[in-house]
């Protein structure tokens, strides 16, 4: 079984400072992992995600996720926050797509969210 | 162009009624999903379709039921709602049920049940 877990509901920078968020995941299989965003009152966009090509991953808005296999890891990360970046963030991985029985089929678990509050 | 759709926008429905929460997706997508979203514990996957006329429960499937007659539509239904059914409800889709493919998410339904 697959899982996400993400370090910290509540993360707090100041505009113009690095942004971090952790992302730990689990997985019998190599995973794709993936970061989406929501806005507040608004359905999740997704940021980046990461397939197995590159192990840093760029993403929209100036984001960007390294995959550490060794670690389990897929930390977001912005080298400078903007009050626009204020929303919370959830990472998820997936599985490969499994034909056996169709009844798992890359689907994604996500993790619990961390809120990005962003002042001036 | 539209993407995805829900309706309604939000919901207050009494304990014990049924209720149906619409999805429409314009992009030809052909897998579809069903979210809640629950303060704390993220996104939980209700249920899915990988493709017109077939679905398949997700993590948290009971008291909810789901069809997929066509390619843009997976209604969710509520048979008898319960309090603990209160929760903020999204609708995804994406072009295959592949894992390495983007989901794309609807503005999501705000149901409380009382």
């Amino acid at each position: 079984a697959q899982s996400v877990t993400q370090l910290g509901s509540h993360v707090s920078v100041s505009e113009g400072a690095l942004v971090l968020l952790r992302c730990n995941y689990s997985s019998s299989v190599p995973p794709y992992l993936f970061w989406y965003v929501q806005y507040p009152n608004q359905g999740l966009q997704l940021l980046l995600k990461y397939t197995s090509a590159a192990t840093l991953v760029k993403g929209i808005n100036g984001f960007e996720a390294e995959f550490k296999k060794s670690e389990t890891s897929f930390h977001l990360t912005k080298p400078s926050a903007h009050m626009s970046d204020a929303a919370e963030y959830f990472c998820a991985v997936s599985d490969r797509a499994s034909r056996a029985g169709g009844t798992s089929y890359g689907k994604l678990t996500f993790g619990q969210g961390t809120i990005l509050t962003v002042h001036p | 162009t539209a993407g995805i759709t829900q309706a309604p926008t939000s919901q207050i429905l009494a304990a014990g009624r049924s209720m149906t929460l619409r999805c429409t997706q314009d992009m030809r997508h052909n897998a579809m999903y069903w979210y809640r979203q629950d303060l704390g514990l993220g996104l939980r996957l209700i249920h899915y379709s990988n493709t017109a006329g077939t679905t398949g429960k997700g993590e948290v499937p009971d008291g909810y039921s789901v069809s997929r007659a066509n390619t843009d539509d997976f209604p969710l239904t509520l048979a008898s709602a319960v309090p603990s059914q209160t929760s903020v409800y999204f609708c995804a889709s994406s072009l295959a049920s592949g894992g390495n493919n983007e989901q794309f998410f609807g503005p999501g339904t705000r149901l409380t049940v009382l």
